[in-house]
């Protein structure tokens, strides 16, 4: 099945900095590849997502690059916020009809300091 | 409002001693799984349906029953909870099977003595 690793596994910025997270994927036949914010206390929420059509996604702050032949994809935040302060989890699926299943990386614990 | 919910939130109980977590939405979705949640690993999927009366495993199954009578509700029972069930558990749904958003629920905090 899919694999789906994530790093770093915490992540510190400074106010205004910049952010990036990274996840690799093992199956090639992936062309979906969500990442969701979590926030204490809450379910994890779509933020961006790209599909493999598209090598990079841009939503004001936030974007996500794919590398389909490294098989490895990044979250840039800019000029991050306080408010950005949460668990992030990459994801990768094949997206078809019948075969669907979301496989999630561990999770990044970003810390954004005043 | 659009929404996924779970019930209950926190839950402690002891080994052995049935239990149901309700989960319920209301947008109409066919896809609905369930999730848990643990330091290190993410998420990992339960079991899941892709309609009424139709369901699959996941990777973790083992431990859990799931049923589908309706479109909105997606009940996750263990029959008998043991220790490592211990968790945090997520109900989602997205409108169809193929690569849509998943909407999550508030999650439902598990402890099992």
């Amino acid at each position: 099945g899919e694999n789906v690793e994530q790093h770093p596994s915490t992540l510190s910025v400074q106010e205004g900095d910049s952010a990036v997270i990274k996840c690799t994927y093992s199956d090639s036949a992936s062309n979906y590849f969500p990442w969701y914010k979590q926030e204490l206390g809450k379910g994890p929420q779509l933020i961006i997502d790209i599909r493999s059509n598209v090598g990079e996604k841009k939503d004001q702050r936030i974007a996500v690059t794919l590398n389909k032949t490294a098989k490895h994809f990044s979250l840039h935040i800019t000029e991050t916020q306080p408010e950005d302060s949460a668990v992030y989890f990459c994801a990768a699926s094949k997206g078809r009809a019948n075969d669907y299943k979301l496989s999630f990386g561990a999770g990044t614990t970003v810390t954004v300091r005043a | 409002e659009a929404q996924v919910t779970q019930n209950p939130r926190y839950l402690i109980t002891v080994t052995g001693k049935k239990l149901t977590v309700t989960c319920s939405q209301n947008m109409n979705h066919e896809y609905m799984s369930w999730y848990r949640q643990d330091p290190g690993l993410g998420l990992r999927q339960i079991y899941y349906s892709m309609n009424v009366e139709v369901t699959d495993k996941g990777d973790v199954p083992e431990g859990y029953k799931v049923s589908r009578k309706e479109k909105r509700n997606f009940p996750l029972i263990l029959e008998s909870p043991s220790p490592n069930q211990t968790s945090l558990y997520f109900c989602a749904s997205s409108l169809y099977i193929r690569a849509d958003t998943q909407y999550f629920g508030p999650g439902t905090r598990l402890t099992v003595l």
